[in-house]
């Protein structure tokens, strides 16, 4: 069973940082593309960040760019999201997830945690 | 608002179909780019429901389907039931943004 964890959540003051970190089991972690996606109260789901399989490719989006930093370390089967400058709007739930996609007929399906709340105050 | 266009309610009694659209563009969906769908119950993760424009999941009533056409994409659910009632999100790639979008969610009630 496929089972993405994430921690490090939690009350931060503006400006302050935190970090957070999605473990993955019973994935073969090396070879999945990963994001994070993060949910403000009562609102819609917000892609943020992409990583590649083996690290050489990251996107972020505009909100983000410049504070946060994703990075992995596949012999760990980690994910982490080092989040700096945190805004009262960064207030959020905070998801890790596998890339899901289709090549030659195969596809692989997406994978989410439940989620880490960080409240920005 | 989102590039992944979805209305943002839907509604049909226990037993009935409804469909949710997903409207994108030439730099999404309708380059190729497939589409999964999220259902998210109040106080829960999302949960995938549809991957890959029309495959489902283990474990996930075949009341749920997916399609795909041109620069759009639907979910059907087929025999609403009570617990069907959530709310619905597609995803998509949009290579012009080099970004994993979602739609703006769509809420689903079950009169």
């Amino acid at each position: 069973e496929v089972q993405l964890v994430e921690s490090g959540g939690g009350l931060v003051q503006p400006g302050g940082s935190l970090k957070l970190s999605c473990a993955a089991s019973g994935v073969t972690f090396k070879g999945h593309e990963m994001t994070w996606v993060r949910q403000a109260p009562q609102k819609g789901l917000e892609w943020i960040s992409y990583i590649s399989a083996g690290a050489s490719t990251i996107h972020y989006a505009d909100s983000v760019k410049g504070r946060f930093t994703i990075s992995r370390d596949n012999a760990r089967s980690s994910l982490f999201l080092q989040m700096t400058d945190l805004r009262a709007e960064d207030t959020a739930t905070y998801y890790c997830a596998t890339v899901g996609f289709c090549s030659g007929g195969d596809c692989l399906q997406p994978f989410w945690g439940r989620g880490t709340l960080v409240t920005v105050s | 608002q989102s590039v992944l266009t979805q209305p943002p309610s839907v509604s049909g009694a226990p037993g009935q179909r409804v469909t949710i659209s997903c409207t994108g563009s030439s730099s999404n969906i309708g380059a190729g780019y497939d589409v999964h769908w999220y259902q998210q119950l109040p106080g829960t993760a999302p949960k995938v429901v549809i991957y890959g424009n029309t495959n489902r999941p283990a474990g996930v009533p075949d009341r749920f389907s997916g399609s795909k056409s041109g620069t759009s994409a639907s979910l059907a659910i087929t025999g609403l039931q009570a617990d069907d009632e959530a709310d619905y999100y597609c995803q998509s790639y949009d290579t012009r943004l080099s970004a994993w979008l979602f739609g703006g969610g769509t809420k689903l009630a079950v009169l």
